[in-house]
């Protein structure tokens, strides 16, 4: 599996927008961008996944560069509800993966201060 | 969506016992997975548990240690053997659910702690 780096750790003000880096220069063709997070004593949940285009939804945006090397995730006003450890994920197909398991990095943990 | 629900939330164990961790989704689901959380890391897939097949287990992981049963589309169990504290752990099932095959769901996790 195709692996990511991102940061170990951002911080945010609460109301202000957020961007979550992620790099992915080993990227192949058929790989999907998927993001999860995972709130404190919490299992992960899903907050977005794109291809190759620019993918919004509720919760979150997702920006893909154009030569899919990198990604970054954008929450567009930050609550303290946001505060958890962002993983960005690749995997081969759109479930996550050639037999849908994801395979989780050590993902970005976001303090958001009041 | 899927709402998933695990048994026990958490339990404390001695060594050399074993534990049967449950996963109940509330619909049916074909793909299965159980994955790990060592304290302060990140998840760890064990083994994929699709329903009326044997699961399929990852590197560093066996079936001897890790069984697992698929008895149905709506459950499955994790059993964690002759426990030592290295064991100590989230230990979380997911699943691919809702028609939307690009989404996966996790229960909340059972933390099991290994004396």
């Amino acid at each position: 599996d195709a692996k990511t780096t991102q940061p170990n750790s951002m911080e945010s003000n609460e109301e202000e927008p957020v961007h979550l880096p992620c790099n992915h220069s080993t990227i192949s063709g058929t790989d999907y961008i998927h993001w999860y997070r995972q709130l404190p004593s919490q299992g992960p949940e899903y907050v977005i996944h794109g291809l190759t285009s620019n993918v919004n939804n509720r919760m979150a945006s997702l920006a893909i560069a154009e030569d899919r090397k990198s990604s970054t995730l954008i929450l567009h006003r930050a609550t303290l509800r946001d505060a958890a450890v962002y993983y960005c994920i690749l995997s081969a197909r759109g479930y996550g993966g050639s037999q849908g398991n994801l395979i989780f990095g050590k993902g970005t943990k976001l303090s958001v201060k009041p | 969506s899927a709402v998933i629900s695990q048994k026990p939330s958490r339990d404390i164990c001695q060594r050399g016992t074993s534990l049967t961790i449950q996963c109940q989704v509330d619909s049916q689901v074909t793909m299965m997975f159980w994955y790990r959380q060592q304290p302060g890391q990140s998840l760890t897939l064990i083994a994929t548990a699709n329903q009326g097949s044997e699961a399929t287990y990852e590197s560093g992981f066996v079936i001897d240690k890790f069984p697992i049963s698929r008895p149905n589309l709506t459950f499955s169990t994790l059993t964690v053997s002759n426990m030592s504290p290295e064991d100590s752990s989230i230990y979380l099932c997911s699943v691919v659910a809702g028609g939307r095959t690009d989404t996966q769901y996790f229960g909340p996790g059972t933390r099991l702690t290994v004396l």
